[in-house]
């Protein structure tokens, strides 16, 4: 089974101060993992995404994310935070759904960036 | 411009009655799922279906009912035997083999 902790259920930061939102997972299989970003009353939108390859993935919005498999974990950061980035971000991960080739995710509770002017 | 569309995005209901929430795509995707979404919860999935007639419950498919009569369309029954339906929920699909899922904008229902 998999599962996904998202660390601190709110962060604040300063505009153009280092974001770091952290993600653990915990999967029976190699995952793939996913972040994406929630305004509110809205849908969500991809950030980036781990599959296979390189463990750096660059996303939109100057977001980037590390997946390390020796700590179990997919941290998303990016160097200068905007006010524009103030959302709810939220981690996932996906298995193989057997023999129908889609992949159900697993989210995280979702972290809340709140960026302070 | 393709993608998926979810209405009403507000629905009130009285407690009691049974409701239907719409989902339609036009991303010609084979699989559809409905996730519901609480403050601190995340995304918790209801339903979901791979291909048209056919559906799976989720992790938290009590008091909810849905149908996939035609691809394009997935919509969801909020019924009366669930017991705490006020919250917001979405829907989203994908590709068969990929890995990303496009939701949509998102349904908020009240109980009143």
């Amino acid at each position: 089974a998999q599962s996904v902790t998202q660390l601190g259920s709110h962060v604040s930061v300063s505009e153009g101060a280092l974001v770091l939102l952290r993600c653990n997972y915990s999967s029976s299989v190699p995952p793939y993992l996913f972040w994406y970003v929630q305004y509110p009353n809205q849908g969500l939108q991809l950030l980036l995404k781990y599959t296979t390859g390189a463990t750096l993935v660059k996303g939109i919005n100057g977001f980037e994310a590390e997946f390390k498999k020796s700590e179990t974990s997919f941290h998303l950061t990016k160097p200068s935070a905007h006010m524009s980035d103030a959302a709810e971000y939220f981690c996932a991960v996906s298995e193989t759904y057997s023999g129908a080739g889609s992949y159900q995710l697993t989210f995280g509770k979702g972290t809340k960036l709140s960026v302070i002017p | 411009d393709g993608g998926i569309t979810q209405s009403p995005k507000y629905l009130f209901r009285k407690e009691g009655q049974n409701v239907t929430l719409s989902c339609e795509q036009n991303l010609n995707h084979d699989a559809m799922y409905w996730y519901r979404q609480d403050p601190g919860q995340g995304l918790r999935l209801i339903y979901y279906s791979q291909i048209v007639n056919d559906f799976q419950k989720g992790d938290i498919a009590e008091g909810y009912s849905v149908s996939r009569e035609k691809k394009e369309s997935f919509p969801l029954t909020v019924t009366s035997a669930q017991k705490n339906p006020t919250a917001f929920y979405l829907c989203a699909s994908s590709m068969r083999g990929s890995t990303e899922a496009f939701f949509g904008q998102g349904t908020r229902l009240t109980v009143v």
